[in-house]
């Protein structure tokens, strides 16, 4: 079953407008970490975000925050004032306990394209 | 520290052939992954490591792939008797143990199997 959860498969934003990238999550666990990264077209993955399973306040960095409602396991990833050169991937990712390890399960992506 | 460094960057393969990956992590941490991505997909579990301690192979796709890190520093994935269903981006990653600082990539072998 799939753990992580991109229903976009492509977002188009108006440059310096907001955006936000949806993200689901399943899991029975009750310790978890949830990230988002970027990867641009040349390949490299970059981690943006992360939200702690405890963590009362959602995350913020700079111009990304994100949008933790854990009763909906949804974990939406917001782009403020976006820019041209936030046109990329975007994979959210979980890291649940499975046995005694910790494992990173990454969604199958968002395309954002920004658009001057 | 540079970061993560996988080499090669490229790596093209006759059907049959073996090829071996190597990734040395950021030296501090302690936790290494190797994850495939193949095109329009996003990174997929294959295995990780603890120290020297390969703690999750479960998910390496066939007998034919195989990790080592054996001094808990740099690690080699190997991939016997390619197939062309084996070209893909071949990706390392390595964390600190809380991992909440996230996990760090290195750019990536490609791997071609004609």
């Amino acid at each position: 079953a799939q753990k992580i959860t991109q229903t976009q498969p492509g977002m188009f934003v108006q440059e310096k407008e907001a955006v936000t990238l949806d993200c689901t999550y399943d899991t029975s666990d009750q310790s978890y970490g949830l990230f988002w990264y970027k990867q641009p077209s040349s390949g490299e993955m970059i981690f943006l975000i992360y939200q702690g399973s405890y963590d009362e306040q959602n995350a913020t960095e700079g111009r990304y925050s994100l949008n933790f409602q854990k009763a909906r396991k949804s974990a939406n990833l917001v782009i403020s004032a976006s820019q041209l050169g936030d046109s990329a991937m975007y994979f959210c990712a979980m890291r649940e306990r499975s046995g005694g390890s910790y494992i990173p399960t990454f969604g199958r992506g968002t395309s954002l394209i920004v658009h001057p | 520290d540079t970061g993560v460094s996988q080499n090669p960057r490229h790596k093209i393969t006759k059907r049959g052939q073996n090829v071996t990956f190597r990734c040395d992590p950021i030296s501090e941490h302690n936790r290494l992954y190797w994850y495939r991505q193949t095109l329009g997909q996003g990174p997929e579990f294959l295995t990780y490591f603890q120290n020297e301690a390969q703690l999750e192979k479960s998910r390496l796709l066939s007998d034919r792939f195989s990790a080592e890190r054996p001094k808990g520093s740099f690690s080699t994935l190997e991939i016997q008797r390619t197939e062309q269903g084996d070209s893909a981006m071949y990706l390392c990653a390595s964390s600190e143990d809380r991992g909440s600082y996230g996990y760090t990539f290195g750019s990536g072998t490609r791997l071609t199997v004609v």
